[in-house]
């Protein structure tokens, strides 16, 4: 069974800092990897999204690494601002079940 | 890309009474998908549904619970019934077109 697993749970910053969020998961065997930024009580917005066959995708100041071997990937926000405080969510598409599985979160304050 | 709206936005209601949610897309999609997210707790995915056939339940979540419609390629409805305090969640439509897209979610509290 898939499970994917988001380290730290949250995180607290000043602005300007480069952060990382880590996202592990258990079983290789998917499609892509996605990761997501949630506003309290809003939707998800898509910010990256990583094929299996791919390494990383870069957005502007946001990267994405994957290795699927290892099953994990990581979110690399560089020059941090209060504007990106918000929850990031990981979630693997499984081959296996063709469904997507998230990960719990971490919720980011970026202090000014 | 695909615009996701759903209604309500957000709903406070009674134990016992039902509510339907509503998700339009802006285009047609074969399958869309509603999750339920709890309080301080991430997705879980309730059901699948695609035109012309029932939809498809995750472990512990029943149609009696969770009626779903799919009219047609651009909408679909999720009822949640006989509301508890437990039901109180953000309730999500979305669709896949190569990335996953989410509608803005529907806050539903129970009293």
């Amino acid at each position: 069974k898939q499970e994917v697993t988001q380290i730290p749970a949250a995180l607290s910053v000043p602005e300007g800092e480069n952060l990382v969020l880590n996202c592990s998961f258990t079983d290789s065997a998917i499609y892509n990897l996605q990761w997501f930024r949630q506003d309290p009580g809003k939707g998800l917005t898509s910010l990256l999204l990583i094929q299996s066959s791919q390494r990383e995708q870069t957005s502007g100041r946001l990267n994405a690494s994957l290795d699927k071997s290892s099953g994990r990937s990581t979110l690399y926000i560089a020059a941090s601002q209060p504007g990106d405080s918000a929850t990031y969510l990981c979630a693997v598409y499984s081959s296996n079940t063709g469904k997507l599985i998230f990960g719990q979160g971490t919720t980011l304050q970026v202090k000014p | 890309s695909a615009v996701i709206s759903q209604k309500p936005s957000r709903d406070i209601c009674q134990r016992g009474t039902s509510l339907t949610i509503q998700c339009q897309v802006d285009s047609q999609v074969t399958m869309m998908f509603w999750y339920r997210q709890q309080p301080g707790q991430s997705l879980t995915l309730i059901a699948t549904a695609n035109q012309g056939s029932e939809a498809t339940y995750e472990s512990g979540f029943v149609i009696d619970k969770f009626p779903i419609s799919r009219p047609n390629l651009t909408f679909s409805t999720l009822t949640v019934s006989n509301m508890s305090p437990e039901d109180s969640s953000i309730y999500l439509c979305s669709v896949q077109s190569q990335v996953q897209f989410f509608g803005p979610g529907t806050r539903l509290t129970v009293l």
